[in-house]
């Protein structure tokens, strides 16, 4: 398969954990890359890999992976984590392409 | 400091083709691959297809096969990406970005680039 499926919205509490998800069949092969959008910006890389977070990136944010499904957790969310979160990983075909999710909308209320 | 500076807006019509650049600086330039990703109006980012700055290696998306062609000058460190055949779809944000492989980890994105189709 060449999709990786993501939940459209989520909301999470000030200062609590949420938890965003991301199913295909490619991670159980490839590890989910995982990039934050704020509004007329462009993407910023918040994990990758096993769980490596980038320079500059609060430890707030983890990633994790589990059979199919891969998630990036944010514990303590933060009003500023509020954007859309994207997964990303090579597709499982052997065509040597890339897949997005479609994204999800973080709400922090 | 790594940066990727992309050319301006640009408004084509339909059946155009439309060449965008990124040029990188802070790092060495043949050491990543450089991919290339959309994003339509309130939509979501559209992988396109990856480079290596090493050997000019390619990988495009399977939809694009034929319309799209990515190079790079080592000379000066830019990756371009030209879309040829152009439709109202394609107008979107077009963005470069720093892949650490082949398996689309982006650590570095350029600004992005609007390219509108229209008549």
């Amino acid at each position: 398969s060449s999709e990786l499926t993501q939940d459209p919205a989520v909301s999470v509490a000030l200062g609590q954990t949420v938890r965003i998800t991301c199913q295909g069949d490619s991670l159980r092969s490839y590890y989910a890359s995982w990039y934050q959008q704020k509004p007329g910006q462009a993407p910023v890389l918040v994990i990758y890999g096993k769980n490596n977070r980038p320079s500059g990136i609060p430890d707030r944010f983890s990633g994790s992976s589990s059979g199919n499904t891969a998630s990036l957790t944010i514990t303590g969310a933060q009003a500023e984590d509020e954007a859309d979160y994207y997964c990303n990983s090579r597709d499982s075909s052997g065509n040597h392409v890339v897949v997005f999710g479609g994204g999800t909308k973080l709400t922090v209320l | 400091q790594v940066q990727l500076v992309q050319s301006g807006a640009e408004v084509k019509k339909p059946g155009a083709s439309v060449k965008v650049s990124c040029k990188a600086s802070g790092y060495t330039f043949t050491s990543y691959g450089i991919s290339w990703v959309r994003q339509a109006p309130g939509q979501g980012l559209e992988w396109m297809g990856w480079i290596s700055a090493y050997n000019g290696n390619t990988n495009y998306a399977q939809k694009l096969q034929g319309r799209v062609t990515m190079t790079t000058d080592t000379s000066t460190s830019t990756a371009y990406m030209e879309l040829r055949s152009l439709r109202s779809d394609d107008t979107a944000v077009y963005y470069c970005a720093r892949d650490q492989g082949t398996n689309g980890v982006c650590d570095y994105w350029g600004q992005g680039t609007l390219v509108t189709v229209s008549s």
